[in-house]
């Protein structure tokens, strides 16, 4: 079965401290996503990656950046996390075939 | 992106088919049309997706209008674990990657 694997599940994070969220896919996919999912607003693409150093924003890029060095890891980082960025997050990876999503990382800004 | 339009929420009973609707007029005639579908406290997962002609797998049908404005995902014997929420997505493709776009979906509810 084809794999993505976020590293956390829960996290708690001070205000103004840098985030790194990891995502690893097992499936040489070449697509990878960045989704926050909240409630009354849905899922919503941060950034995505469609090769190794390649990277697109998405519809709410402000205050998150990404990282793509190799094929399988793609890394959102949060540079000075605020509370407004308490959410689900959700990576994923594609294929013709279609997306597979990680389990999530609950991510809490306190 | 193409816009859709689904019902907030649906419910029916276990064993009895499903059909969910959903429209999408603005869809482009190279949009594929992906459904997808969210189970409590986990990621989304892929259902099926098409672009012209009806598509049949082991999870679901989907049966698409012939002016491709709507579509229909047909679950045809329900179960409990096939509650859950319903996303109708069009796609378009960027540099290879097939872009999703979530709406609000349907959310599905099945009564034992």
């Amino acid at each position: 079965d084809v794999k993505v694997t976020q590293s956390s599940r829960y996290l708690v994070k001070r205000t103004g401290e840098k985030v790194f969220l990891e995502c690893v896919q097992d499936m040489d996919h070449e697509n990878m996503f960045w989704y926050r999912q909240d409630p009354g607003l849905g899922l919503r693409l941060i950034y995505f990656s469609y090769d190794v150093k390649m990277k697109e924003k998405g519809d709410i890029p402000e205050g998150y950046s990404v990282s793509r060095e190799k094929k399988e890891r793609f890394s959102l980082i949060l540079e000075s996390a605020s509370t407004n960025q308490t959410s689900m997050y959700l990576c994923a990876s594609s294929s013709l075939h279609g997306y597979t999503f990680g389990s999530g990382t609950r991510l809490t800004v306190v | 992106d193409a816009k859709t339009t689904q019902p907030n929420s649906m419910e029916s009973n276990e064993e009895e088919p499903v059909h969910l609707p959903c429209n999408h007029s603005t869809i482009s005639g190279t949009d594929y049309i992906h459904w997808y579908r969210q189970l409590p406290s986990q990621g989304p997962e892929y259902v099926i997706h098409g672009l012209t002609s009806n598509v049949n797998n082991r999870m679901a049908s989907l049966a698409i209008a012939e002016d491709r404005k709507s579509s229909t995902l047909i679950l045809h014997r329900a179960t409990l674990r096939d509650a859950a929420v319903y996303y109708c997505i069009p796609t378009s493709t960027y540099q290879g990657a097939q872009k999703l776009v979530f709406g609000q979906g349907t959310r599905l509810t099945i009564n034992p």
